[in-house]
């Protein structure tokens, strides 16, 4: 199967900071997606980006499929943002990565 | 107005029980799925239907039959409860071959003592 591999596995931030969060893929793909897991467990969609750049308020995601990799941008991040960010890359089926797990500070 | 649902939200049982998890979806999808969550927060998949068929069936114990009555309905049924079995599941749906967003349920917290 395909290996996704998330870095970095745990991050910790001041509120306000900005991040980066990495997803490489070990082939191509059909789509990858990006989810956020809150601290209760709810998992939440947050991009459907099989390829370029896509923006929904503080969150951004860019995804090179030729060179097989994602990028997740926080920007001035918030306590709300902790979790675990995973990436899901799409090739029959799903398959997740091992996740970043957030936690940013007040 | 919840978009995928499944209940309960937590089930704590005994070891050797028998137990059911229920998940609907109102997103119009044709495709549904279960994932079981570990404690390391690893996601796992186990099953999946498209348009009620069964298309994927990981290497999960003969103790877990799934059951899609129609398109909007995926459940899952445990027989003969484990302490391992214990783990966060989730229901999802999405459109088929993963061509949409993939949209998870609340997750049911499963406790076997």
């Amino acid at each position: 199967g395909i290996q996704v591999e998330q870095s970095p596995p745990d991050l910790i931030l001041q509120e306000g900071a900005n991040s980066t969060l990495r997803c490489n893929f070990s082939d191509s793909v059909n789509n990858l997606q990006w989810f956020h897991q809150n601290p209760w467990g709810q998992l939440i969609n947050l991009f459907y980006i099989p390829s370029g750049t896509k923006q929904n308020g503080r969150l951004s995601a860019t995804t090179v499929a030729t060179e097989r990799y994602s990028l997740l941008y926080i920007s001035s991040s918030q306590t709300t943002d902790s979790g675990v960010y995973f990436c899901a890359v799409v090739l029959n089926k799903f398959y997740f990565g091992s996740g970043t797990k957030l936690n940013v500070k007040p | 107005d919840t978009a995928v649902s499944q209940t309960p939200k937590y089930l704590v049982t005994q070891m050797g029980n028998d137990k059911s998890i229920k998940c609907e979806q109102n997103l119009g999808h044709d495709t549904m799925y279960w994932y079981k969550q570990d404690s390391k927060k690893f996601l796992k998949i186990m099953f999946s239907y498209n348009n009620k068929e069964l298309i994927i069936n990981e290497t999960v114990p003969n103790r877990f039959s799934p059951k899609s009555p129609d398109k909007a309905h995926l459940n899952l049924h445990i027989n003969s409860l484990e302490l391992g079995d214990s783990a966060v599941y989730f229901c999802a749906s999405g459109r088929t071959g993963g061509s949409s967003p993939l949209h998870f349920g609340n997750g049911t917290r499963l406790t076997v003592t």
